[in-house]
């Protein structure tokens, strides 16, 4: 089955930019959908299709997929911003959803 | 405003069986894929199983294949998850998810379903 790979933590300063990858084999000719899930909460989605932004995501939230990673970028980190982030797509092979494993973000 | 409700967590020994509701409002419940998505305590997100629109297209996470069932109810807006012969790696929050297409854009709040003996 189809394999999402994160790094399990990305410490960044506030107002830095941070990049979360996500890698998997040929990502690139797939689409990738980004996750924001703080503690106690459900997830939010925050990136759909590679980069496009649903309605109430600040800009600062963008993404970018080709080759073999997609990234999700936090442009001016904030506080508000430290929460797990999870890469997604749909692998139409095995007709099965994939998560990545998830990405701790701490704002130092 | 889309609201997701879900409904039916409880504790369950192994090997018992659960059903799981999820009533779904603010949206033309018929037009969507829904899906159910657990994540277990201090774990990431696991995608459990997917019905589309017309019900035509059901899909299965290998790890419930076989154990779990899902359904949709038209007249009630609702969404369902029967579970049977659940397993101690069943224990989680099971959240259930609206789909456009291929991504996951609305979520209820959970339930938590904890099988322990």
């Amino acid at each position: 089955s189809y394999v999402l790979t994160q790094p399990p933590s990305v410490s960044v300063a506030p107002g830095k930019t941070a990049r979360i990858a996500c890698a998997g084999k040929i990502i690139g000719s797939k689409s990738v959908h980004w996750y924001q899930q703080k503690p106690g909460q459900a997830p939010v989605l925050v990136i759909y299709y590679d980069s496009d932004r649903p309605s109430g995501i600040p800009e600062r939230f963008s993404g970018s997929n080709s080759g073999n990673t997609a990234t999700l970028t936090i442009s001016r980190v904030e506080a508000g911003d430290e929460a797990d982030y999870y890469c997604q797509l749909w692998d139409s092979y095995s007709s099965h959803y994939v998560f990545g494993s998830g990405t701790k973000v701490t704002v130092l | 405003e889309v609201k997701l409700v879900e409904s039916g967590g409880g504790l369950v020994k192994p090997g018992g069986s659960l059903r799981l509701s999820c009533a779904a409002s603010g949206f033309t419940f018929s037009s969507y894929t829904m899906n159910w998505v657990r994540q277990a305590p201090g774990k990431g997100l696991e995608w459990v199983s997917s019905i589309s629109s017309s019900s035509t297209y059901i899909y299965y996470a290998d790890s419930v294949k076989g154990r779990f069932t899902i359904s949709r109810d038209y007249a009630k807006n609702s969404l369902y998850l029967q579970m049977n012969n659940l397993r101690d790696e069943d224990t989680a929050v099971y959240y259930c998810v609206r789909e456009p297409s291929e991504y996951f854009q609305d979520w209820g709040q959970g339930t938590l379903v904890t099988v322990s003996s």
